[in-house]
């Protein structure tokens, strides 16, 4: 099993600064990587495939970025609605997905 | 606009069974793969199953393996999901999720919330 792991678990942000999430692989995907954010009791969104396509619909202050092992999500100007959980998932090899990185308010 | 309505889950007792449910609209649901996510209390998200368009090839997590078993029925645009011998530890909202080709989850339900406890 492809083990993935995001870092940190907790982000403290204030509103209009920059967020960077890190997930790392237990071995290579490629670029099999999709982001999803999750706000309190709502199901999870697709943000990101292909480790740096947004999906459709999402703004470009979200970028995804790496390949092989190593992922980041940037979130440039953070706005309120953005103080969620954020999850990555492989898809390379079965499907598993990070433990989360939630993005809190400073 | 896509939709994804989840239907099934409740309290059950450890050894019950359930069958979920996800009614799919506004879009054409023979030509994706589609898939059972789930989300245990507090916790992140883990992959369960999934099933190809003709229901040809259907796989699970190892965890569920011999006791949960995916299903479709394009006719009906709708995902099954079987759960038998179930524990305390599949207690969990359960999320239906299309699935692209390539394997990540496009568009979820709002899951439906399954409790295993006596």
């Amino acid at each position: 099993e492809i083990v993935m792991t995001q870092s940190p678990a907790t982000l403290s942000v204030s509103p209009g600064e920059r967020a960077t999430l890190s997930c790392r692989a237990s071995q290579s995907v490629g670029s099999n990587l999709a982001w999803y954010q999750q706000r309190p009791g709502q199901a999870p969104r697709l943000l990101i495939s292909g480790a740096s396509t947004r999906a459709t619909g999402i703004p470009a202050r979200f970028s995804g970025s790496g390949s092989g092992t190593e992922f980041a999500l940037t979130i440039i100007s953070l706005q309120s609605e953005d103080f969620a959980v954020y999850y990555c998932q492989q898809y390379y090899k079965r499907w598993t997905f990070g433990q989360g990185t939630k993005v809190e308010i400073k | 606009e896509v939709q994804l309505v989840e239907s099934g889950g409740g309290l059950v007792q450890p050894g019950g069974s359930l069958r979920l449910s996800c009614a799919a609209s506004e879009f054409t649901f023979s030509s994706y793969w589609m898939s059972w996510v789930r989300q245990a209390p507090g916790k992140g998200l883990e992959w369960v199953a999934i099933i190809k368009q003709d229901g040809s090839e259907k796989y699970h997590v190892d965890s569920v393996e011999g006791r949960f078993t995916i299903s479709r029925d394009n006719a009906k645009n709708s995902l099954y999901l079987q759960m038998n011998s179930l524990r305390a530890e599949d207690t969990a909202v359960y999320f239906c999720a299309r699935t692209d080709d390539y394997g990540y989850f496009d568009c979820w339900g709002q899951g439906t919330l399954v409790t295993v406890s006596s």
